[in-house]
């Protein structure tokens, strides 16, 4: 079983669609990452979070630390959003490791 | 932000032969680097934890003697493949992070073993 959970593995919308990514986690953690990995591979780092919320254009992420799961938003999708959205987290505040999640594969469609 | 690069970008290599993999953090001192590799439709797994100036954290699992990492200089971590097999034909990134923890990775280096 992965520590880190994602939800759902394959995602399908429409232009405009809002989106949302679920990710769950097992234990306590020090950090949260959102990634966006496009097709070529490269990977941006889209959030990274403690607690509460952040919200940066059309992506909004949020934790939830007492449940133990975060979730990412994209309102009003975009075919330029289509990528593979990957969760993270950071177990320990004397380690810089992550564990990933599976990954999110969205196709946002015109 | 941050810049992380690797070179190559993608390499071909026949059975047997060595393939060295640069990582380079172009504008700021990078202690640590890590070595992920993914396979097709896969997240990323970590390898090893590069640290300057030290030997390299290895994950369980990862044969230290077959990918050597070395991270000589706060700008430079390199991990050479050796005697490489198709099955180590994956896609491998390097990540370093700054103080405040942000993840800044590199654009991925495609290695294809015939």
């Amino acid at each position: 079983k992965n520590e880190v959970e994602q939800s759902p593995q394959n995602l399908t919308a429409q232009e405009g669609e809002f989106i949302t990514i679920n990710c769950s986690y097992s234990v306590g953690i020090s950090a949260l990452h959102w990634l966006q990995q496009h097709p070529g591979g490269g990977i941006v780092s889209l959030f990274m979070l403690s607690s509460g919320k952040k919200k940066h254009g059309r992506l909004i992420a949020t934790i939830n630390i007492q449940e133990k799961h975060s979730s990412l938003h994209i309102t009003a999708s975009h075919p330029r959003d289509s990528a593979v959205y990957i969760c993270a987290v950071r177990y320990d505040y004397n380690t810089d490791k992550l564990i990933f999640g599976t990954g999110t594969r969205l196709q946002v469609f015109p | 932000g941050a810049v992380v690069s690797q070179h190559p970008s993608w390499v071909i290599c026949k059975s047997g032969t060595s393939v060295k993999i640069e990582c380079r953090s172009l504008d700021f001192q990078a202690t640590t680097m890590f070595w992920y590799r993914q396979f097709p439709k896969q997240s990323l797994m970590l390898m090893a934890t590069s640290n300057e100036g030290s030997k390299a954290t290895y994950e369980q699992g990862v044969e230290k003697d077959k990918f050597l990492i070395n991270h000589a200089s706060l700008t430079l971590s390199t991990l050479t493949v050796t005697s490489a097999h198709p099955e180590d034909s994956s896609f491998y990134i390097c990540s370093s992070d700054l103080l405040s923890y942000e993840q800044y990775f590199g654009p991925g280096t495609r290695l294809t073993v015939t």
